[in-house]
């Protein structure tokens, strides 16, 4: 079946520590994006990637990093430097750009997200 | 920037009967999206319904349809003949078209609770 497969589902950080969040996908989507998600809040966005080998930072990404070394493949690391790294991580994929064509409307497509938590 | 608000932390209905979610979004812009989208138990996010901003007609998706009133920048969800498995976190999302449209903006959410 084709979708988003987001591993592991739950992870431990200890202090000092770098750890990394994985995201495949195989839909043959262009653009992938990172979100979290805090307790009572909505989903704020990380990083997000429009093709492959290039990536942006979104509203939240001091303390993240990414690569999007293959298509398939958008691996998100929570640094040291993020001091509040616990919560519900998604990773989405979407269409994403044919030529020029807006992304209007595009369907996002959802993992089943990583729960991290800070040991 | 755009916001999205949603003014109802949570939500109960019975089985059967009907319930309105609200949503409100503060933007400059006239050609946007709207999406709501579900997030039960499994925490996995589903997208409910989508609204086109130019598109004066509102959007319906079997049970579930919005009220979409561009001048009062207002999207209500309205889920008719509410099943149990209906229980869940629903988010309003506003995504912009052309620059910046990557991004889709959330609102905090609203839990509905369908009781049997």
């Amino acid at each position: 079946d084709g979708g988003i497969t987001q591993s592991p589902k739950y992870l431990f950080r200890k202090e000092g520590q770098n750890v990394t969040l994985s995201c495949e996908q195989n839909l043959n989507h262009d653009a992938m994006y990172w979100y979290r998600q805090d307790p009572g809040q909505g989903l704020r966005l990380i990083y997000y990637s429009q093709i492959v080998n290039d990536f942006q930072k979104g509203d939240i990404a001091e303390g993240y990093s990414v690569s999007r070394e293959k298509k398939e493949s958008f691996p998100l690391t929570v640094t040291s430097a993020q001091k509040n790294p616990t919560a519900f991580y998604l990773c989405a994929s979407s269409p994403g750009r044919r030529s020029q064509v807006d992304l209007r409307g595009e369907k996002l497509f959802f993992g089943s997200g990583t729960q991290l938590s800070v040991l | 920037a755009q916001t999205v608000t949603q003014s109802q932390p949570e939500m109960s209905v019975q089985e059967a009967e009907t319930v309105t979610l609200s949503c409100t979004y503060d933007t400059s812009e006239s050609d946007y999206y709207l999406f709501w989208y579900k997030q039960p138990p499994s925490r996995q996010m589903i997208l409910v319904i989508r609204q086109e901003a130019y598109k004066q007609q509102n959007a319906t998706e079997n049970r579930f349809s919005v009220n979409f009133q561009k001048a009062a920048k207002s999207f209500s969800l309205k889920i008719s003949d509410s099943q149990l498995g209906d229980a869940a976190m629903y988010f309003c999302a506003y995504r912009r078209v052309g620059q910046g449209a990557q991004k889709l903006v959330f609102g905090q959410g609203t839990r509905l609770t369908i009781n049997p």
